[in-house]
This record gives structure tokens, C-alpha cells and sequence, in this order.
């Protein structure tokens, strides 16, 4: 069963850079069409579909973050990363990473998501 | 900008059927769309309920079934159960590597 957990700090100044890391745990990151997704949700509202990153490096994100955003896989302790440049409240939100089978076209399994304040 | 919609609401009764819809302000929803539907409570992480349009995932009761309804997407719910009150997402594949959530509808049994 694969398992995925986000860990980096929850409280982030405006202006800073939010960095967040997910480990996956019972299976590889390594797989021909999976993708790391990245995928938030502010206070009260729907999901946000951040982005995603194959194993090999290859990303795709949301065009409104794509100056902001870098995201980044380390395969040999199977990781993945994502770097959001120039916070502000508007990026106060639980982060969820998820894993998008693409065989299927679906985000399969979650992580339990993590809170990140923007404030100062 | 094409941008996904989703009814912000739906009231169903015990035992009832509820149909909610997944479309786009400009264009249809096709199977290329890829729907697939996620149930939340709040506090909970997403969980998968449909992909590829009409996808059961593992798990997932049979009243909960999914299709193409004109140029919609859509999540049928049959037989609607105390614990289907729930946050249901949808989000659809807009091309070029890009994926896109609807706003959420919320579903209220009583």
C-alpha cells in the first residue's frame, strides 16, 4: 500500500518561500506514467491542482504558478519537493501531495495534507 | 479562461437520487476530459471516487455511478445514505498537462 506524507514548516512569512517535501512509503517513485501532484486547498474552499512531476523530472503546473513554482523529485529517497516563491495570504492552505496514475488519469493515492499559514 | 463548474449544493432525502454535475464555462466535457470525483468530509483527506468518466474505484459503493450527461460530467448518487453527506470535487483535464478542480458541491442528507 502506498503511502504518502508531507512534512515542512506551517507557518511561513509573506514574502518567504513555502518548501514542502512528501515521502512515499510502500512503493517507488520511480514508474512510467505516474506523476507527483501537488494539490492545495484554502480555508473553506475546493482543491487546487497545483501540479505534477514525473519521476524523471519532467513538470506540469498551473499556468497562474508557474513563475513561483518549482517542484523537484530526489528518486534515491524517494521524494518529491515543491518550492513556491513570494508567498502571501493567498497561499494560506492545506498542501496535499497525491500520486496521479496516468494509466487511468486519477489521483490514486493522498497524503493527509498539511497546513501552511502565511502570515507574519 | 475556461474554468470548471460544480452546483455549489444539493439536498437529498434517505434513499433518495441526487445527480451533480461537473461542466466547463466554455466547451463540453468529454471521457478525453478525464473526470474523475473525490468525496471529502471536513478534516478528511479527498477520497477517490471515480476516474476515467465511469471508474469505480476500489471500495466505493455501487450507488455511487458516473458518466457523461450531455455535455457534463456527472456523479449519480442512488440510494443516498446518512454518510454520503460529504464535499464532493471533480476535476477534469484541460490539456497541455494541466488539471483542473471544480469549486465543490456540497451534499446534505436529510
Amino acid at each position: 500500500q502506498v503511502q504518502l506524507q508531507e512534512s515542512g514548516p506551517g507557518l511561513v512569512q509573506p514574502s518567504q518561500t513555502l518548501s514542502l517535501t512528501c515521502t512515499v512509503s510502500g512503493g517507488s517513485i520511480i514508474g512510467n506514467e505516474i506523476y507527483w501532484t501537488w494539490i492545495r486547498q484554502h480555508p473553506g474552499k475546493g482543491l487546487e491542482w497545483i501540479g505534477y512531476i514525473s519521476h524523471s523530472g519532467r513538470p506540469s503546473c498551473l499556468p497562474s504558478l508557474k513563475s513561483r513554482l518549482t517542484m523537484s523529485v530526489d528518486t534515491s529517497q524517494n521524494q518529491f519537493s515543491l518550492r513556491l516563491s513570494s508567498v502571501t495570504a493567498a497561499d494560506t492552505a492545506v498542501y496535499y501531495c497525491a500520486r496521479h496514475y496516468g494509466d487511468y488519469h486519477y489521483f490514486d493515492y493522498w497524503g493527509q495534507g498539511i497546513l501552511v499559514t502565511v502570515s507574519s | 479562461q475556461t474554468v470548471v463548474t460544480q452546483e455549489p449544493s444539493f439536498s437529498v432525502s434517505p434513499g433518495g437520487t441526487v445527480t451533480l454535475t461537473c461542466g466547463l464555462t466554455s466547451g463540453s466535457v468529454s471521457t478525453n476530459s478525464y473526470p474523475s470525483w473525490y468525496q471529502q468530509t471536513p478534516g478528511q483527506t479527498p477520497r477517490t471516487l471515480i476516474y476515467s468518466t465511469n471508474i469505480r474505484s476500489s471500495g466505493v459503493p455501487d450507488r455511487f455511478s458516473g458518466s457523461i450527461l450531455g455535455n457534463k460530467a456527472a456523479l449519480t448518487i442512488t440510494g443516498a445514505q446518512a454518510d454520503d453527506e460529504s464535499d464532493y470535487h471533480c476535476v477534469l483535464y484541460m490539456g497541455n498537462g494541466v488539471w483542473v478542480f471544480g469549486p465543490g458541491t456540497k451534499v446534505t442528507v436529510l
